[in-house]
Order: structure tokens, then C-alpha cells, then sequence
């Protein structure tokens, strides 16, 4: 079981908007702005997509944006296009001796 | 700009020693953290542990009995070593530049397969 919680699957259709919620605790996703996100499409390595909570690498599409509330981080992507179809997983740094923790991931498909 | 190699046995057996190792070309691997992530078929990532390029570890509590990172600074090396291997460390292996806040840069990643 992942240490921070995320919805299994998540769908839309080209152009609309969908969000990715990641909950954790306050040891974690709510004690630290060290919220990032990855995105990976079959047989890939994670892509960094958000750091920080709300940060955009370089590169990085603007229609991809984070935010967090208490526990909960959240990414939103809008404008989906075809190539948005992936999976993406959420990352936190944690204060308990495991230090990095992962959500379990979540399988975007765009319809 | 910098990229990642993981690189070593595709294949060990059970109770033995997986060793992996990781180059970094295009960049220095000194002053930062790296890290070793793993990915079971179907599954999330878990984050197996890190090394600063003084030697300092940091290794998930789950694991730590079993691992053992090393860095070697005059090769852009940094290594993994997972003792007693059974079927459940079969994963794809990453390695990647920790910034503590990300994992910035990705390794393309290798398959190891726990079998006889």
C-alpha cells in the first residue's frame, strides 16, 4: 500500500480538464511544499512535470499546473490532448525515516 | 546535459546479490544526492534509498537491512547493492538526481528478474 493516495484512473475527453489528487499526511504532502509530480507513459521513465507543489520544470507545458490544500496535492491538466494519456504518480518528501514517498499512481486516459 | 545509465545483470538468482550501477555523463556528479527507485511490473515506484557524493546514505527503512549504495566520484558512478534477493525485488530498477524536493533527472531504467 502507497504511502500517499491516489484515484486508480481518471478520464477525459481532448480539451477538458482533469484533476489528480494526491493525499498524504501532515508528515508529508501537509508538513512540506516538496510535492512533485511525474508522468510516464508505457515502458518510460517518470518525466518530472511539477516540483515544489506548483513549479514547472523547463519545457514543461503550461496546460500542466499543481496546487495543494492541507494534505492534498492536486495536478491539473487542461486542454487534454491524446499524448497526456499516461500514467502519473505523485511524490513527497516525509519527515518519517523513509523520506520520499510515492502515491500509487494514477492511469490517465484520454477518451 | 546530463543524462543517467543504469547498467548490470539482467538476471540473479534467488538469496543472491543484485548489483547495479549507474553512470552520469554530460555533468558532475558531485554535491548532489542520487537515488535508486524501483518499479515492480503493473506497480508504483519505490523509493529504495540515496548517497550524497561524500558517502552519505539514506536508505528506505523497508530495505535497509538489505542495501548498500556506494558512490565513486572519479567515474561518475554512483552503485546499488541488494543482498538476498527473493522473486519480489523482480522491478525495473531507476536511478535518478535527487533534489530532495524532485527527482529531476531519470535513468532510463533496467529490468532485473529474481529467478533460477
Amino acid at each position: 500500500q502507497s504511502a500517499l493516495t491516489q484515484p486508480a484512473s481518471v478520464s477525459g475527453s481532448p480539451g477538458q480538464s482533469i484533476t489528480i489528487s494526491c493525499t498524504g499526511t501532515s508528515s508529508d504532502v501537509g508538513g512540506y511544499n516538496y510535492v512533485s509530480w511525474y508522468q510516464q507513459h508505457p515502458g518510460k521513465a517518470p518525466k518530472l512535470m511539477i516540483y515544489e507543489v506548483s513549479n514547472r520544470p523547463s519545457g514543461v507545458s503550461n496546460r500542466f499546473s499543481g496546487s495543494k490544500s492541507g494534505n492534498t496535492a492536486s495536478l491539473t491538466i487542461s486542454g487534454l490532448q491524446a499524448e497526456d494519456e499516461a500514467d502519473y504518480y505523485c511524490s513527497s518528501y516525509t519527515s518519517s525515516s523513509t523520506l520520499r514517498v510515492f502515491g500509487g499512481g494514477t492511469k490517465l486516459t484520454v477518451l | 546535459q546530463v543524462q543517467l545509465q543504469e547498467s548490470g545483470p539482467g538476471l540473479v538468482k534467488p538469496s543472491e546479490t543484485l548489483s547495479l550501477t549507474c553512470t552520469v555523463s554530460g555533468g558532475s556528479i558531485s554535491s548532489y544526492y542520487w537515488s535508486w527507485i524501483r518499479q515492480p511490473a503493473g506497480k508504483g515506484l519505490e523509493w529504495i534509498g540515496r548517497i550524497y557524493t561524500s558517502g552519505s546514505t539514506n536508505y528506505n527503512p523497508s530495505l535497509k537491512s538489505r542495501v548498500t549504495m556506494s558512490v565513486d566520484t572519479s567515474k561518475n558512478q554512483f552503485s546499488l547493492k541488494l543482498s538476498s534477493v527473493t522473486a519480489a525485488d523482480t522491478a525495473v530498477y531507476y536511478c535518478a538526481r535527487d533534489f530532495v524536493r524532485d527527482f529531476d533527472i531519470w535513468g532510463q531504467g533496467t529490468m532485473v528478474t529474481v529467478s533460477s
